[in-house]
């Protein structure tokens, strides 16, 4: 069955530069999930999409954004990156919003150096 | 906001004894909760969830109970194996996201 897909894996940048992270959900999902795991820790809620309209926001930087776009995939973008913004960024996707299971990808590793 | 407080942190049991993991909430609005089982460096896994009205789940040697009115909830492992060996997370959401608990190191020791 296919799952999340997400890409790159693995990012390694410097201070300060920019990085987008993309995200390709599971075919006939229509809300996607981003979060934010770093070393030892819980994942973190950043923001989800719903239809391509933002539907709940976390604990997102204002130096990130994020959007859906029409064929449902999404990409996070990171700005002005900071040694704290190195962690596993997880994408889920799920059928529906609300109380529906959410599908885990892969995750992309961000380090930042 | 949610808040989802989970106990112990880590674990440890022999094989095929028994395991649990509790949480609580604080948001009683909250109505869907999942646990997850996460593998290091690898993505948290859906094991089991329960939903607001119904109290108990079963899925072979995993179970699920919830306490709506105590706002808590809890995950029950029968005849653990080392496989078994992992984070496991609780979550609990309302609405869209998900707030999870800070996870509990589960070991089996054969």
């Amino acid at each position: 069955a296919a799952g999340v897909i997400q890409s790159p894996r693995h990012l390694i940048k410097e201070k300060r530069e920019t990085a987008t992270l993309k995200c390709y959900p599971i075919p006939r999902h229509d809300t996607v999930y981003w979060y934010q795991q770093g070393p030892g820790q819980d994942p973190q809620f950043l923001i989800s999409f719903y239809e391509k309209m933002q539907s709940d926001k976390g604990s997102i930087p204002d130096r990130f954004s994020a959007q859906q776009f029409s064929d449902y995939h999404s990409e996070l973008n990171m700005s002005s990156l900071e040694l704290g913004d190195s962690a596993l960024y997880f994408c889920a996707s799920s059928e529906g919003g609300w109380g529906h299971e959410q599908f885990f990808g892969p995750g992309t590793r961000l380090t930042v150096l | 906001g949610e808040n989802v407080e989970q106990h112990p942190s880590t674990l440890s049991v022999q094989e095929g004894d028994s395991a649990v993991i509790k949480c609580t909430y604080s948001d009683s609005a909250s109505n869907y909760f999942p646990w997850y089982k996460q593998e290091l460096g690898k993505r948290p896994q859906l094991i089991i969830d329960i939903r607001s009205n119904v109290g108990e789940k079963k899925d072979q040697r995993i179970a699920v109970t919830l306490n709506k009115t105590a706002k808590h909830f809890s995950l029950h492992i029968t005849e653990t194996q080392p496989e078994d060996s992992a984070v496991y997370f609780c979550a609990a959401s309302r609405g869209n996201k998900l707030v999870f608990g800070a996870g509990t190191i589960l070991r089996v020791k054969s």
